[in-house]
């Protein structure tokens, strides 16, 4: 498979459940992210990571755990979330900080895991 | 700091119409990147474009052109003759200072009307 694929598309958790959301890319990119997009609101970086290691934690509250166990794998792990958490999910990646030019690198997008906390 | 600002929350044209997306930047770093994309109701961010700072050349894709002004920081985007199916959210983006990671516009929601 190309591009980004995220997994599910859709999810409906209640507030104490337990869930993941499963981010998989095979294009060679070193650096992947998480986006929270809200209805009305802007892109939300959330975290990103670039050869497995966290670069970025946008101040994202501890009920959002990710995990990155290599390259080509990224997880955001949830627990005991709130109804405002209700949003669509955007994983990203592109090639991170060891691109020629990490400036002009292209994110490429998977399709969103739209979440509804009851 | 950057910062990318699309003052327009949403515009609706009927098909046909020309119409053009704003896109204000600030940085202050000389060497830069901006870049466009694309979602459509599906979902899926799609990158249209990208511009360095060293180019100021404006550029045509067929329907799509962009206007790209250093002099007043922008980086504007026309779609000529509007299509149904270029209803979208568009997303200006920039980075600059070395980061590989961009600062995104809030959007611009299009809505193309038969």
């Amino acid at each position: 498979e190309t591009g980004v694929t995220q997994t599910p598309r859709h999810l409906v958790m209640g507030m104490t459940n337990k869930k993941s959301l499963k981010c998989e890319q095979h294009l060679g990119h070193n650096a992947m992210y998480w986006y929270k997009q809200s209805a009305k609101k802007p892109l939300e970086l959330m975290f990103v990571y670039n050869f497995k290691e966290q670069t970025e934690n946008n101040s994202v509250p501890s009920r959002f755990s990710p995990e990155c166990p290599n390259s080509s794998h990224l997880f955001l792990h949830l627990h005991t979330l709130q109804p405002e958490d209700s949003a669509l999910y955007l994983c990203a990646s592109s090639q991170g900080a060891a691109g020629l030019v990490p400036g002009a690198n292209v994110l490429t997008f998977g399709a969103g895991s739209r979440l509804t906390v009851l | 700091a950057q910062k990318v600002t699309q003052a327009q929350t949403e515009i609706s044209v009927v098909e046909k119409e020309d119409v053009t997306l704003d896109c204000v930047y600030e940085t202050r770093d000389t060497t830069y990147y901006l870049f466009w994309y694309k979602q459509p109701p599906s979902g899926e961010l799609v990158f249209l474009i990208r511009r360095n700072s060293f180019d100021e050349q404006n550029e045509i894709s067929g329907r799509y052109s962009w206007n790209f002004q250093k002099s007043t920081s922008s980086f504007n985007f026309t779609i000529t003759a509007s299509q149904v199916v270029d209803s979208a959210v568009y997303f200006c983006a920039l980075t600059s200072g070395g980061s590989y990671i961009p600062t995104f516009g809030r959007g611009t929601s299009l809505i193309v009307h038969p």
